[in-house]
């Protein structure tokens, strides 16, 4: 069965510093990894995702996230952070074959002033 | 691209009443997801279609929900009866499998509470 994992609940970032963001999965075979975006009353909105290539994913409003096959890991990161980055982050996982995406539970970032 | 359409955006209705809440996909997509998403259990999927057709609905919590795809474009998921526990916020997602793989579109979501 596949699992995504999210370590912690909440993370908060001062504006202007770098983030992380974590994210470990259990996939079998090799994985599709995704993450989303959640802004208060609206639905999830994609932000970038790894199918193969290069370790390194770039996606929307300058996060990155890097996939490491040895860790199972794919954390989400951004170089310096914006108060408007403030919002609950999904990590999601699923391998070929499966449209069924696994969501993690969830990282609420703050990022403060 | 009007994006995924959900209503109603806001529902309350009594325990035992019946509850239907309807989603548009994204023009040619062709896979659906309804999904449950409350502050104990998180996000879950209840069930998908592809091509109309359900394909899992091992999430589908018991009888009292059903879900149907009559055509490409409207989907609707219905709760006979409610009950107080299946407040939460339920959100809809399309994907086009062959283009995009597994990249899903989340519509804004229906918020439903059961008094």
């Amino acid at each position: 069965a596949q699992s995504v994992a999210q370590p912690e609940d909440q993370v908060n970032v001062a504006e202007g510093n770098p983030l992380t963001v974590k994210c470990t999965y259990s996939v079998s075979g090799n994985p599709y990894l995704f993450w989303y975006v959640q802004y208060p009353n609206r639905g999830l909105q994609f932000l970038l995702k790894y199918i193969t290539g290069d370790n390194l994913v770039k996606g929307s409003y300058g996060f990155e996230a890097e996939f490491n096959k040895s860790q199972t890991s794919f954390h989400l990161k951004k170089p310096s952070a914006l108060v408007s980055d403030s919002a609950l982050y999904f990590c999601a996982a699923s391998n070929f074959g499966n449209e069924k995406l696994t969501f993690g539970t969830g990282t609420r970032l703050t990022i403060i002033p | 691209d009007a994006g995924v359409i959900q209503s109603p955006r806001h529902e309350v209705t009594e325990m035992g009443q019946e509850v239907t809440l309807r989603c548009k996909p994204i023009s040619g997509h062709n896979s659906l997801f309804w999904y449950r998403q409350t502050m104990m259990r998180g996000l879950e999927l209840l069930i998908y279609f592809n091509n109309n057709v359900p394909i899992d609905d091992s999430g589908m919590p018991e009888d009292r929900f059903s879900a149907k795809m009559p055509n490409a474009s409207f989907s609707t998921l219905k709760i006979q009866p409610s009950e107080p526990r299946d407040s939460a916020v339920y959100f809809c997602a399309s994907s086009f499998g062959r283009a995009n793989p597994y990249e899903q579109y989340f519509g804004p979501g229906t918020r439903l509470t059961v008094t």
